[in-house]
């Protein structure tokens, strides 16, 4: 499979634990994103890895909040002392470095807050 | 700042009527629009985009969109509607101007229902 691949498919965790989510893009993109997506609403950009520098993070991303991507390869969102507004579903998208190439998408991490 | 208005929560279409998904934007400067779709509990799927040039795209499943510069819109369209086309649709945008991390803004989405 040459998608974009994200682990685990939905977690549950209680309030206060830390989460841990992966995201392996497509080989040859250079480009990363992680988006947010609430019940009833489109997602929403949460921080890009360009290589394995983070370039950019939304006001969204709380300091409970930490992305990683050692080596521009996988990357990692933790979510440290979870809340029950953290409820949603994580999506990574990965592109090539080329504008004109759109943006790959995968399956997302539900996570569930109980 | 660039955003992305689907003014349709829901859109309910027989099967086999022609079906459009509206979708207006906002941006500085030159927009590259996106259209993906969604099942439950699944990640997005790209259906098509516009970057420039023919102001009709063509995307998968038959599904077009036609960009609008004046009227800074970018409907979905499709011809002959499919019970299997119901799902959830979101336009993106895109801003070109400048640098940055060209990440894609995205409208709340629209509920396709197609009724056989």
């Amino acid at each position: 499979d040459t998608g974009v691949s994200q682990n685990p498919r939905h977690k549950i965790t209680k309030r206060g634990q830390n989460v841990t989510f992966r995201c392996d893009p497509i080989s040859e993109h250079n480009r990363l994103y992680w988006y947010r997506q609430t019940l009833g609403q489109g997602p929403e950009f949460l921080t890009y890895f360009q290589n394995e520098a983070q370039l950019e993070k939304s006001r969204l991303l709380s300091d409970r909040f930490s992305a990683e991507r050692p080596k521009g390869s996988f990357s990692t969102l933790e979510i440290q002392r979870t809340e029950q507004g953290d409820s949603a579903m994580y999506l990574c998208a990965s592109r090539a470095g080329d504008s004109i190439y759109g943006y790959t998408f995968g399956s997302g991490t539900r996570l569930t807050v109980v | 700042a660039q955003s992305v208005a689907q003014p349709e929560d829901q859109v309910n279409v027989a099967e086999g009527n022609p079906l459009t998904v509206k979708c207006t934007y906002s941006v500085s400067g030159n927009p590259y629009l996106f259209w993906y779709v969604q099942y439950p509990n699944r990640g997005l799927q790209f259906l098509l985009k516009y970057i420039t040039g023919d102001n009709l795209v063509k995307g998968s499943y038959g599904f077009e969109a036609e960009f609008n510069k004046s009227q800074t819109s970018f409907h979905l369209k499709k011809p002959s509607a499919l019970v299997s086309d119901s799902a959830l649709y979101f336009c993106a945008v895109r801003d070109n101007s400048g640098a940055g991390s060209y990440q894609l803004t995205f409208g709340k989405g629209t509920k396709l229902s197609v009724i056989p």
